[in-house]
């Protein structure tokens, strides 16, 4: 059973343009909501997270909006640029325990 | 100097071999993990490790056995490789109980199964 459910599964956006990409989770004791970005060829690295005791967060160009009574989270990607092209994985956690990973995002910025 | 380190980068064998990738971290993290990301980039967990003790198992044929020789290094040993096992295997650590939760990835393994 998917833990976390993303989508959509690609995405192409114009640069300049704003990259939504959307997941949704079940266990309400997860604690830790954390964006993974991965390049070709790379493994995944952390973008940004966010706790739900908070309903956003922004680092940058980068925004997590969080909605716990509806179980749902997105990452929003202002101004994309053709730099930003990755995949990318939602995830979420119990602290202490594993990770629970989306099934990625393919996103295109094209120039 | 590289956080989390799996060698070898690209591992190409036949069918019905054994091979080993190795990982190593010196993050000083007390867990460590192994994942594998199919062709479609979704991430599945193998297993988990912390403080050297097994914890995450998941439904991994037992053709695949990791080894955790010290919190530092987590190796993953794949015996009678199969067509299916061609992946990339991605090495990651964390801390278990740390609030900030970060796993941190290595470069990944790609293997080819031929």
């Amino acid at each position: 059973q998917q833990q976390v459910k993303q989508s959509p599964q690609s995405l192409i956006v114009q640069k300049g343009g704003i990259s939504i990409i959307n997941c949704a989770y079940e266990n309400t004791a997860f604690d830790y909501f954390p964006w993974y970005q991965q390049f070709p060829g790379k493994g995944p690295a952390l973008l940004i997270a966010i706790r739900p005791d908070v309903s956003e967060k922004k680092e940058g160009r980068f925004t997590i909006s969080f909605n716990k009574s509806a179980k749902q989270f997105s990452l929003h990607i202002m101004d994309s640029q053709p730099g930003d092209s990755a995949t990318y994985f939602c995830a979420a956690s119990r602290t202490g325990n594993q990770f629970y990973f989306g099934t990625g995002t393919s996103l295109t910025v094209i120039p | 100097d590289t956080a989390v380190s799996q060698t070898p980068k690209y591992l190409v064998t036949q069918m019905g071999n054994d091979k080993s990738i190795k990982c190593e971290q010196n993050l000083g993290h007390d867990t460590m993990y192994w994942y594998k990301q199919d062709s479609k980039k979704f991430l599945k967990i193998m297993f988990s490790y912390n403080n050297k003790e097994l914890i995450i198992n998941e439904t991994v044929p037992n053709r695949f056995s990791p080894k955790s020789p010290d919190k530092a290094h987590l190796n993953l040993h794949i015996n009678s490789l199969e067509l299916g096992d061609s992946a990339v295997y991605f090495c990651a650590s964390g801390s278990f109980a740390r609030a900030t939760g970060e796993l941190f990835f290595g470069e990944g393994s790609r293997l080819t199964v031929l």
